[in-house]
């Protein structure tokens, strides 16, 4: 079946720095990636999504890259803020069936002030 | 507008115990689902519905969970004598129409954190 994988675990940075957060897709079916901020106890939030017949989307200080390819896509954010520290997680679906997310394990990203 | 909300946000539970956890998609939203989130891990599969109509289940851990939505709007996750291992979190999530080609963003509730001692 359908497997997400995301690297790295956890990363920190420093406040102003970027950061970088990789996935890689099994199923080449795919075609909607979104990415998903979750604060401690918090519900999911979507910060950017992609479909496959784009290569990059950019949304202020957030973009996320796809690599139909190579199977993955990227998340980058930009001059990170403290309040951007949180678990991040990417996904991926196809539009038709039964269009369950398929989850990645999530980044733990620490802004360091 | 309102988002989707579930209750209770925290159930403990103890093992045998049945339990059932309750999802209020947003409304006019034909589109369900229910994930389960082990601590430290990415939301998992568990099963869809279009409207009423429960469309794929195929990620229930096993037959004491069961789920339902049948007037097609509010839907009830059901776990059936409880075990440990079925510690998480339950999230629901709900999409406006997902067989319309159009929007496949899933708006997620905040979730039912389930502890069974």
């Amino acid at each position: 079946g359908e497997n997400v994988e995301q690297h790295p675990s956890t990363l920190s940075v420093q406040e102003g720095d970027s950061a970088v957060i990789k996935c890689t897709y099994s199923d080449s079916a795919s075609n909607y990636f979104p990415w998903y901020k979750q604060e401690l106890g918090k519900r999911p939030q979507l910060i950017i999504d992609i479909r496959s017949n784009v290569g990059e989307k950019k949304d202020q200080r957030i973009a996320v890259t796809l690599n139909k390819t190579a199977k993955h896509f990227s998340l980058h954010i930009t001059e990170t803020q403290p309040e951007d520290s949180a678990v991040y997680f990417c996904a991926a679906t196809q539009t038709s069936g039964t269009y369950k997310y398929i989850f990645g394990t999530g980044t733990r990203l620490k802004v360091l002030a | 507008g309102a988002g989707v909300s579930q209750s209770p946000r925290y159930k403990v539970a103890k093992r045998g115990q049945d339990v059932a956890l309750r999802c209020d998609p947003i409304s006019g939203h034909v589109s369900l689902f229910w994930y389960q989130q082990a601590l430290g891990q990415g939301p998992e599969f568990l099963t869809y519905f279009q409207n009423e109509a429960q469309l794929d289940k195929s990620g229930l851990p096993s037959d004491r969970f069961f789920a339902e939505r049948p007037e097609g709007s509010v839907s009830t996750l059901k776990i059936q004598r409880t075990q440990q291992e079925d510690s998480a979190v339950y999230l629901c999530a709900s999409s406006p129409d997902l067989t319309s080609g159009i929007q496949e963003t899933q708006y997620f509730g905040p979730g039912t954190r389930l502890l069974v001692l």
